[in-house]
């Protein structure tokens, strides 16, 4: 149980254009699901927290206007890379809760590369 | 261009001997702590986790502890096998009434590579 699934698993894109990522719980609902972003080497930043039917929450530094989120549903989470850059290129992950408590276990997602040419 | 950021240390062990992987944590109030493993172009995998009111568990092959005094947290793996060869990070999840309940904050890092 407790499967997160991404879509795409990978994409290349020309600089300036949108690409939109999903976040898929597939077998639980989830009130919460966050969004990282990875660089080669480093660990996993927090992006933003997103509630579903809620706007979402960005972290320091990350501009809500470039990624936009939507959580739709309870099963159902997006992040769209708006005018994409290169620095845009990135490993992004997503991961769900299964439970509104603090503290509870989240499950990544495979993550999705960008990469912005 | 060029990636700038810390490069993850590395844990070199030979196959069948035990790992140890070390972890500082920021927060002496966060409550709950879980190690995860990633491996190449992969999601984070969960592997245990540990509540602040334990300071040992132990899963199948692992075991995770934790010392509250000095911020620190372990990752124990038993008989160590090629499969094992990942990048392995801790993270700790904010408690309750701080501004970022709920949140996983994780650790730089650390490339495990078990030899044959």
């Amino acid at each position: 149980g407790a499967v997160v699934s991404q879509h795409p698993s990978w994409v290349i894109c020309k600089s300036g254009t949108s690409v939109k990522i999903e976040c898929r719980s597939l077998d639980f609902q989830a009130t919460t699901m966050f969004w990282y972003r990875q660089f080669p080497k480093q660990s996993l930043m927090l992006m933003a927290t997103s509630n579903e039917g809620s706007k979402a929450t960005y972290e320091q530094g990350v501009e809500k206007d470039k990624f936009l989120i939507n959580h739709a549903s309870l099963t159902l989470s997006t992040l769209t890379v708006t005018s994409a850059h290169p620095e845009d290129s990135s490993f992004y992950i997503c991961s769900a809760e299964t439970s509104g408590r603090a503290g509870e276990t989240q499950y990544f997602g495979p993550g999705t590369r960008l990469l912005v040419l | 261009g060029e990636s700038v950021g810390l490069h993850l240390p590395t844990l070199s062990v030979q196959e069948g001997d035990n790992s140890i992987i070390n972890c500082a944590y920021s927060n002496s109030a966060s409550d709950y702590f879980i190690w995860y493993k990633q491996e190449s172009g992969k999601g984070p995998q969960f592997i245990i986790d540990i509540r602040s009111n334990m300071d040992k568990r132990q899963g199948q092959r692992v075991t995770v502890l934790l010392n509250k005094t000095v911020k620190h947290l372990s990752l124990q793996i038993a008989a160590t096998q090629p499969g094992d060869s990942a990048v392995y990070f801790c993270a700790e999840n904010m408690p309750p009434g701080s501004s970022n309940t709920g949140k996983l904050i994780f650790g730089q890092g650390t490339t495990l590579q078990v030899k044959p």
